[in-house]
């Protein structure tokens, strides 16, 4: 499984409320991902990391922020949450395996937002 | 903009059936594509992946297969088993690092 850990696995919160999901790993990966999942949209990219400190914007990236202060932590957060926000949120990690990466990812968040 | 497709949405199967799933793509220049398993409420499960120099990769009673040209893949599983119950994503690595899934096939193997 790639040493990757989320917390929470389930939250419920209120709209308006500013929510912060983390995502651990072991391994000392250099990449990090969080999607979330959706019926009918599948994964989309929300941010990534590629170093502590060093992140950049992916698909549908409005409402979400994150940061990586060290190697093993990356948070995603939601400043303001709303209820389009309910989703199902995957953190992955990028592996070297010589010559390609190859993600793996971790057990995924339930996020609820009434 | 890269697009990928999976057909069908949903498939069931009577126990022991050979299957194929389909994953298609707007764009060829892709670095790999992926094929992960989701199990209800789990995370994904990484399968097979294919290097955009290959045309296919196997594992047990799983057949992984890419035309770059045509812009499709498709996952074969021999002999089916309700375990196999699942949902199957592929995914196209379109540029370093960035990754692109489709919707997913919703697999049901009856017993």
């Amino acid at each position: 499984d790639a040493g990757i850990t989320q917390s929470p696995r389930h939250k419920v919160t209120e709209t308006g409320t500013p929510v912060t999901l983390r995502c651990h790993q072991t391994e000392n990966h250099r990449y990090m991902y969080w999607y979330r999942q959706d019926p009918g949209h599948g994964l989309r990219l929300i941010h990534y990391s590629y170093g502590v400190k060093d992140t950049d914007k992916g698909e549908v990236s409005d409402g979400y922020s994150v940061s990586r202060s060290k190697t093993e932590d990356f948070l995603l957060t939601l400043e303001s949450a709303t209820s389009s926000q309910t989703s199902v949120y995957f953190c992955a990690i990028s592996e070297w395996r010589d010559p390609y990466n190859e993600q793996f990812f971790g057990p995924g968040t339930r996020l609820t937002v009434l | 903009k890269q697009e990928v497709t999976q057909i069908p949405a949903a498939l069931s199967v009577p126990e022991g059936e050979n299957l194929v799933l389909n994953c298609s793509f707007t764009d060829s220049a892709i670095y790999n594509l992926q094929w992960f398993r989701q199990d209800p409420g789990k995370g994904l499960t990484s399968l097979l992946l294919i290097q955009s120099s290959q045309r296919e990769q196997t594992s047990g009673r799983l057949n992984a297969s890419l035309d770059k040209s045509s812009g499709r893949s498709t996952l074969y599983i021999a002999a089916s088993q309700p375990g196999d119950s699942a949902t199957y994503l592929c995914a196209v690595e379109t540029s370093y690092d960035k990754v692109i899934f489709g919707p997913g096939t919703s697999l049901s193997v009856i017993p």
